[in-house]
């Protein structure tokens, strides 16, 4: 069973660019989440994704956008960034069906500096 | 506003000194909490959900408790390799949206 990986694991931008961050999700889940964590606080909650539709979404502006694709892999995608959304972001995965109480599976993170 | 509150922020033990950390919440509906342990680097990684008051959930020297109000994780005699971040996380009524707590910083001294 392989797990959820995301990539790169670190990225280094400068304000005004854009960036695409990549979540493989573990085998058998078809639902995706992406959290921002920033230093010393809890993950926020960005947007979630079951079987290619975005189905919930965080307090964050439209310049943060994101894909599912049929293998049920995701992207997030920031636009003209800013120097605030340095941070880990985080993908996690879980089962489909998407009830409540569902545990997430996380990946390592990807470890966004902008400059 | 539905909220997750943590404390402490941070927790420095002595090898085998038990200790517990708490989290209160402020959510209509509670639909499950979560606890789950970072390591620096790394993602959460899932230890326990409980759903109602009253429930307890154990894994080695861990313990999870929960009533209407707050959650407490025990540690018992805990080991340097208990060092992380403990993070407590609900689900918000009606939403697939965790909201998470900041997390306590345990550091074990061996």
């Amino acid at each position: 069973e392989t797990g959820v990986t995301q990539s790169p694991t670190h990225l280094i931008k400068t304000r005004g660019q854009q960036v695409t961050l990549r979540c493989s999700s573990q085998s058998g889940h078809n639902t995706v989440s992406w959290y921002q964590q920033a230093l010393g606080q809890g993950p926020q909650f960005i947007f979630q994704y079951y079987r290619e539709e975005e189905n919930g979404r965080g307090n964050f502006p439209p310049r943060f956008s994101g894909l599912q694709f049929p293998n049920y892999s995701s992207e997030l995608n920031v636009n003209a960034l800013e120097l605030d959304d340095s941070a880990l972001y985080l993908c996690a995965s879980s089962l489909g069906g998407q009830g409540p109480n569902e545990k997430l599976f996380f990946g390592s993170g990807t470890q966004l500096s902008v400059l | 506003e539905d909220q997750v509150t943590q404390s402490p922020e941070a927790l420095r033990l002595q090898e085998g000194e038990s200790s517990s950390l708490n989290c209160s919440y402020t959510v209509s509906g509670l639909r499950g909490l979560f606890w789950y342990r970072q390591d620096p680097g790394k993602g959460p990684e899932f230890l326990f959900t409980l759903y109602s008051a009253g429930e307890e959930k154990e894994k080695e020297r861990l313990k999870a408790t929960l009533t209407k109000k707050e959650s407490f994780l025990h540690i018992t005699a805990p080991k340097p390799e208990d060092s992380a971040t403990y993070l407590c996380a609900v689900q918000a009524p009606g939403t697939y949206k965790y909201i998470f707590g900041t997390g306590t910083r345990l550091k074990v001294l061996a």
